[in-house]
């Protein structure tokens, strides 16, 4: 079984530029998660979708971070504009549910470096 | 707000010698914990859970142990080899099954 993919792996840009990362579930997964991970600190969850609606973004910074998940399936989520601190990695894990606390699966992550 | 914390940022074992990491917790409702293991470049692998009406759970060398009396849970790794490696974190399952994450322990092995 294929596991969580993420694209790009590494992304460098500067301060008050724009990025963009994609994640593609594992098949049949209908809940998706966003994760923030600063070095050093555990993942931080920005945005949980069940199927292609929002369930809890309280911790996104909405000013600038957004995320979308059209078809229930693939995932974006856009930094516009970044900040040095934006800098971490960006994990995406997906679950079966989310109702029966159902394992959730990592992706390699996106390293972000925001100069 | 609640969180959940380790103790120890670092631990270095010799190899084939047991491992232990302890996580703290702060919120006495918790009640469904999760460790994961985060190998250099790869995202957070599932290892084991417990929930809060056990005590005790083993899966293939490793143990974790809740002790709700104190909010405390550790995974003990058994033999502790090379590949075990990595940073370890301790997550409480919330409600919706969002996870809440500790600031994890790197695990250095010896040879």
């Amino acid at each position: 079984e294929a596991g969580v993919a993420q694209s790009p792996r590494y992304k460098i840009i500067e301060k008050r530029q724009s990025v963009a990362f994609w994640c593609n579930p594992i098949s049949g997964h209908a809940t998706l998660y966003w994760y923030q991970q600063i070095l050093g600190q555990g993942p931080k969850l920005l945005i949980q979708f069940q199927n292609n609606g929002v369930v809890d973004d309280s911790q996104l910074p909405k000013d600038r971070f957004s995320a979308e998940r059209l078809k229930g399936v693939d995932s974006t989520l856009k930094i516009q504009p970044a900040k040095l601190e934006d800098s971490a990695v960006y994990l995406c894990a997906s679950s079966l549910s989310r109702l029966a606390r159902e394992t959730q699966y990592f992706g390699p992550g996106t390293r972000l470096l925001v100069l | 707000g609640e969180s959940v914390g380790l103790h120890l940022p670092t631990l270095s074992v010799q190899e084939g010698d047991n491992s232990i990491i302890n996580c703290a917790y702060s919120n006495s409702a918790s009640d469904y914990f999760i460790w994961y293991k985060q190998e250099s470049g790869k995202g957070p692998q599932f290892i084991i859970d417990i929930r809060s009406n056990m005590d005790k759970r083993q899966g293939q060398r490793v143990t974790v142990l809740l002790n709700k009396t104190v909010k405390h849970l550790s995974l003990q790794i058994a033999a502790t080899q090379p590949g075990d490696s990595a940073v370890y974190f301790c997550a409480e399952n919330n409600a919706g099954n969002m996870l809440t994450f500790g600031g994890g322990t790197r695990l250095m092995v010896k040879p």
